[in-house]
């Protein structure tokens, strides 16, 4: 079955820790995998997609094939990084569908 | 450019109502999309199409209809509203291999 796993419905940080949002997919195929962030009563935003490989607002993720994860990372989190944050998946030629993960809100305290 | 309007932006519907979530794209977009997003469950998608006059149905189309007569407009339809589709209802467009622009939303109360 396609499907993403996001294991946190809240992560909450103190500014300037470390942030690791954790992503596990199963897909049976190459997928795409991709970040949205959602900031509060705002439409997504893409931050992230694999084949990039690209840092954004301070944030990466790896994609690591052999534990089917997607973790996004960011060394130092900022108050303004509180969001709700999605990981997604697409499969090859699949007509702009994503599978989305549950969301982690992550809370970025001062 | 506008990127992807959704209208209304709120709605309260009471039980058996009908409506049309309208979602308009300027991009020239070829694939759009309808999710709903609901707590706990991230976003889920309901229909999408890949050109004009081309539909299919995501993870959960019942209750829902959709046309794209034309390549800027993928209009979502409740023909008899219930509480189960109370919900935040985002509207997506992409051109082939890019990721999805989203619009704003549409919440949506069903009394």
């Amino acid at each position: 079955a396609q499907r993403v796993t996001q294991p946190e419905k809240l992560l909450s940080v103190f500014k300037g820790a470390p942030v690791e949002l954790k992503c596990n997919y199963s897909y049976s195929g190459s997928p795409e995998l991709f970040w949205y962030v959602q900031y509060s009563r705002q439409r997504l935003q893409l931050l992230l997609r694999h084949i990039s490989r690209e840092s954004i607002k301070g944030f990466t993720a790896d994609l690591n094939k052999g534990e089917t994860s997607f973790h996004l990372k960011k060394p130092f989190a900022q108050e303004e990084d509180s969001a709700m944050y999605y990981c997604a998946l697409s499969g090859s030629n699949q007509g702009g569908k994503l599978i989305f993960g549950q969301g982690t809100e992550l809370s970025v305290k001062p | 450019n506008a990127g992807v309007t959704q209208t209304p932006k709120f709605q309260v519907l009471k039980t058996g109502q009908s409506m049309t979530l309208q979602c308009a794209q300027d991009m020239n977009h070829e694939y759009m999309s309808w999710y709903r997003q609901d707590p706990g469950m991230g976003l889920r998608l309901i229909h999408y199409s890949v050109g004009a006059g081309i539909t299919d149905q995501g993870e959960v189309p019942n209750g829902y209809n959709v046309s794209r007569s034309t390549t800027e407009d993928f209009p979502l339809r409740l023909l008899s509203a219930a509480p189960s589709q109370t919900s935040v209802y985002f509207c997506a467009s992409s051109p082939p291999g890019s990721p999805l622009h989203f619009g704003n939303g549409t919440r949506l109360t069903v009394t």
